[in-house]
């Protein structure tokens, strides 16, 4: 298993674009997290996945934001209409269901920025 | 709502020096984890060290310790031996034991910067 990846790793679109970006979850880690983070912040928490149910959403994931985790593997998250305010990294992490004092395994991010 | 702050916006330690980064929480639990990641630019989050609030030593790995006082919701890093490798943002992170979902409320970061 070669950890978490995350693809693609930059994007660049013009505002009003649907992107989608793809996380490769480690193969045994139920749950899997999505995480906005822009310039000069710490990441926040966007939704999170245990095997194939998504659990929990943030207020930050608007309604122009989908994400997907058909039978619990790899996940999708899709924006719609993009709006300049969208570009950030997003970085998916997985980690075991029984969680307990361990972090989180994260992916090295999809950049993206809305022109 | 739990938060978490890193008042450094941004450090410098020359090589071979110790450089503590702090980090403070507001929280009314009082069982939870806290976590320092390490971002290097362009790379991946990486666990650097984690501690639990029930346990009373500090955690220390290898270079890597912390200075944890609950009753002053206070979390700081210690790096002994800095090494320009090292050079990196940190974030420290706080995780709920209550919440089931395991999710991470992460601090602004602290860039910290390694003079050789």
């Amino acid at each position: 298993d070669t950890g978490v990846s995350q693809n693609p790793r930059h994007k660049i679109t013009k505002r009003g674009q649907n992107v989608t970006f793809r996380c490769d979850p480690i193969s045994e880690h139920n749950r899997l997290y999505w995480y906005r983070q822009t310039l000069g912040q710490g990441p926040e928490f966007l939704t999170y996945f245990q095997n194939e149910a998504q659990l929990e959403k943030s207020r930050l994931l608007s309604d122009r934001f989908s994400a997907e985790r058909p039978k619990g593997s790899f996940s999708t998250l899709e924006i719609q209409r993009t709006e300049q305010g969208d570009s950030a990294m997003y970085l998916c992490a997985s980690s075991p269901i029984w969680g307990g004092p361990y972090g989180y395994t994260f992916g090295s991010g999809t950049r993206l920025t809305v022109v | 709502a739990q938060t978490v702050t890193q008042s450094q916006p941004e450090m410098s330690v020359q090589e071979a020096e110790t450089v503590t980064l702090s980090c403070t929480y507001d929280t009314s639990e009082s069982d939870y984890y806290l976590f320092w990641y390490k971002q290097p630019p362009s790379r991946q989050m990486i666990l650097v060290i984690r501690q639990e609030a029930y346990k009373q030593q500090n955690a220390t790995e290898n270079r890597f310790s912390v200075n944890f006082q609950k009753a002053a919701k206070s979390f700081s890093l210690k790096i002994s031996d800095s090494q320009l490798g090292d050079a990196a943002m940190y974030f420290c992170a706080y995780r709920s034991s209550m919440e089931y979902g395991n999710k991470l409320v992460f601090g602004a970061g602290t860039i910290l910067r390694v003079k050789s």
